[in-house]
């Protein structure tokens, strides 16, 4: 029963290829989040989705793409890979708008790229 | 944009020696949340504080919101190895904007 749940865990790729991370929730929050995390820790946050529609999208490279196909799922698709892409990303979700619980995180995705 | 300070970055205390980190925002917020990250984990949600000069405990973990709402604390008291971890402070309305965390780490 996890709350919020990605696949793959993990992911190794070779540079200039295309893949995809798949984030559902099943909380029945509105909104959902990618982050992503550096080797030193840093959580940034890439792209917000309430409800299926597009709040924030940080400045990512548009090499990165979301897609929100109902407001339980928040997939990610990266082209043409680079090595700096190499992180951990989390999907979370949340209520809209503040709350007492929080964001909810999934348990990450280690894409590697080499 | 908003930007989130976070210190110290790296805290080695003794188990049971009191911790503090504290959390510095450019701007105002409405509310702030607190997260533990353990090692090869994923953030999990501790509290959200939405007064000015709120106080908030949870067992040994005291959060403080400061008068002006641009400045929070996370203090924990005697602290044991499961305390081991990354504490981030996050402020924002439509996408939490993160601090760079603090490392604590415990010597037995």
């Amino acid at each position: 029963d996890t709350a919020v749940s990605q696949t793959p865990k993990y992911l190794v790729t070779q540079m200039g290829n295309d893949k995809s991370i798949k984030c559902e929730q099943n909380l029945g929050h509105d909104t959902m989040y990618w982050y992503k995390q550096d080797s030193k820790k840093f959580l940034k946050i890439m792209f917000s989705y309430n409800n299926k529609e597009l709040i924030i999208n940080e400045t990512v490279p548009n090499r990165f793409s979301p897609k929100s196909p109902d407001k339980a799922h928040l997939n990610l698709h990266i082209n043409s890979l680079e090595l700096g892409d190499s992180a951990v990303y989390f999907c979370a979700s949340s209520p809209y708008g503040a709350s007492d619980y929080g964001y909810t995180f999934g348990s990450g995705t280690r894409l590697t790229v080499v | 944009g908003q930007q989130v300070m976070q210190i110290p970055q790296y805290q080695h205390v003794q188990e049971g020696e009191d911790f503090t980190t504290y959390c510095n925002s450019s701007t105002t917020l409405s509310n702030i949340q607190w997260y533990k990250q353990r090692p090869g984990g994923h953030p999990v949600f501790l509290i959200q504080l939405v007064k000015s000069g709120e106080v908030k405990k949870q067992k040994r973990l005291t959060f403080q919101f400061g008068e002006a709402k641009k400045n929070s604390s996370l203090h924990i008291t005697a602290t044991q190895t499961t305390d081991v971890g990354t504490y981030f402070c996050a402020g924002g309305a439509d996408g939490l904007t993160f601090g760079k965390g603090t490392h604590l780490i415990i010597q037995p």
